[in-house]
């Protein structure tokens, strides 16, 4: 199984700031990987898929980068509404794997 | 707008049988992989293992065993058992859709506790 590792694990920052989550793959994954945002007791929301593509309806401000195996998510002026938790994805190969997740919080 | 609506039974004792099943509504059911996903505290997020609308199916290794993904197009609707569950198998699992070509997931459930308990 590809292993997926986040860093930070927990994240602290303040609205307007500009915060970069990092994600590797144990091994390369070419650009096959996924972003999403979690708020506590609800499923992920996709963010941005093949490292750098925002889906549709997500605000400009978060952006991705990467290929093979690092990986970020950056989010340009955070908002209210953006403190969750964060999970990267692999679809390269089989199984799938996501990130262990960042949490950010507010400081 | 396309809805993934799931419910199965959220209480089992051990070596039982989880049964949940995921609804689709509104969108095409064919063309996409129909996924299951769970979350624990311990594992974190887990993909269990995807099916299609011809019933083609992949499954993650360590649960293959014992999972079994169904589908039912005359209602749009695709289901998840596993079987002899421990308590390593309580979370909340999710259902979702996933996206052919991208492979990644763009609907979900909105998630179902599985609790395994004696």
């Amino acid at each position: 199984d590809i292993q997926m590792t986040q860093s930070p694990s927990t994240l602290s920052a303040s609205v307007g700031d500009r915060v970069t989550i990092t994600c590797r793959a144990s091994q390369s994954i070419s650009t096959w990987l996924a972003w999403y945002q979690q708020k506590p007791g609800k499923a992920p929301n996709l963010l941005i898929y093949k490292a750098s593509t925002l889906e549709s309806g997500v605000p400009s401000r978060f952006s991705g980068s990467g290929s093979g195996t690092e990986f970020t998510l950056t989010i340009t002026s955070l908002q209210p509404d953006d403190f969750a938790t964060y999970y990267c994805q692999q679809y390269n190969s089989y199984p799938y794997t996501f990130g262990q997740g960042t949490r950010l919080e507010i400081k | 707008q396309v809805q993934l609506q799931q419910w199965g039974a959220g209480l089992l004792k051990p070596s039982e049988t989880l049964s949940l099943t995921c609804a689709v509504y509104g969108g095409s059911f064919s063309g996409y992989y129909w996924t299951w996903i769970r979350q624990s505290p311990g594992k974190g997020l887990e993909w269990i293992g995807e099916i299609n609308h011809s019933g083609n199916t992949n499954y993650t290794p360590s649960l293959k065993s014992r999972v079994t993904l169904s589908v039912d197009m005359s209602k749009s609707q695709f289901s998840l058992k596993l079987s002899s569950v421990t308590a390593a198998d309580t979370a909340v699992y999710y259902c979702a859709r996933g996206r052919t070509g991208d492979w990644i997931f763009d609907y979900w459930g909105q998630g179902a506790l599985v609790t395994v308990s004696s």
